[in-house]
């Protein structure tokens, strides 16, 4: 069935590094552009970065701009989000979702990884 | 803190009716930009109710409605259901910040 699932959280130290992966299976994923959302704890929904079907564009929220890299590998059907200097405030569960196109919004949604920052 | 704005929190018994409204500005859903809303439970995965504004995927019911006027948008609810209980968020996209955005997020209560 279609399905993205994300690895790669953990509890790493302020100023560290991370890379988080999501895995997609059961659609075709050179058509769908991808989104990198997370919720920090208490908090609502932050779009974070997104890249399109073809790894051509990508786009970041102003929180994470410099730091993060969205990266994509068709060989591999994976999303990958690379985390750089990390503070407390990127602890957070982080979600990967797709979209074919913005007017069908994000219908595939994953379970979510959590990455801590922390000492 | 987010450029769309939702109540906090709404509540109704159940049967009942409730909208959530999503304030935004002339650089997000008042320049045209569609809004999509989800549901979210907390530690699930987040869930497409409606997109392009008033369109539901198959497989949500009928009893979720969008709409969309000038700079807001709402979702409502009819027949309200225990198994509603969720947070609710709107979605669309911001020109002045060169991104997508979520709304500040709706926890609906069934009494």
């Amino acid at each position: 069935q279609v399905q993205l699932m994300e690895s790669g959280g953990g509890v790493v130290q302020p100023g560290r590094s991370l890379r988080l992966s999501c895995a997609a299976s059961g659609f075709t994923f050179s058509r769908y552009a991808l989104h990198w959302v997370r919720q920090a704890p208490g908090k609502g929904l932050e779009w974070v970065a997104s890249i399109s079907f073809d790894g051509s564009d990508k786009n970041y929220a102003d929180s994470v701009k410099g730091r993060f890299t969205i990266s994509r590998d068709k060989s591999q059907n994976t999303l990958y989000l690379q985390m750089n200097s990390l503070t407390s405030d990127d602890t957070a569960v982080y979600y990967c979702a797709r979209w074919l196109q913005y007017y069908y919004g994000m219908d595939v949604w994953g379970q979510g990884t959590t990455v801590t920052v922390s000492s | 803190q987010s450029v769309l704005t939702q109540p906090p929190s709404v509540s109704g018994a159940p049967g009942q009716k409730v909208t959530i409204s999503c304030a935004g500005s002339s650089s997000n859903v008042g320049a045209g930009y569609d809004i999509h809303w989800y549901q979210h439970f907390p530690g699930r995965a987040p869930k497409l109710l409606i997109f392009a504004n008033s369109d539901r995927p198959s497989g949500i019911s009928d009893r979720f409605s969008g709409s969309k006027s000038g700079t807001s948008a709402s979702l409502a609810i009819t027949g309200l259901q225990a198994e509603d209980e969720a947070d609710y968020y709107c979605q669309s996209y911001d020109s002045s910040l060169s991104g997508y955005v979520f709304g500040t997020g709706t926890k609906v209560t069934v009494l």
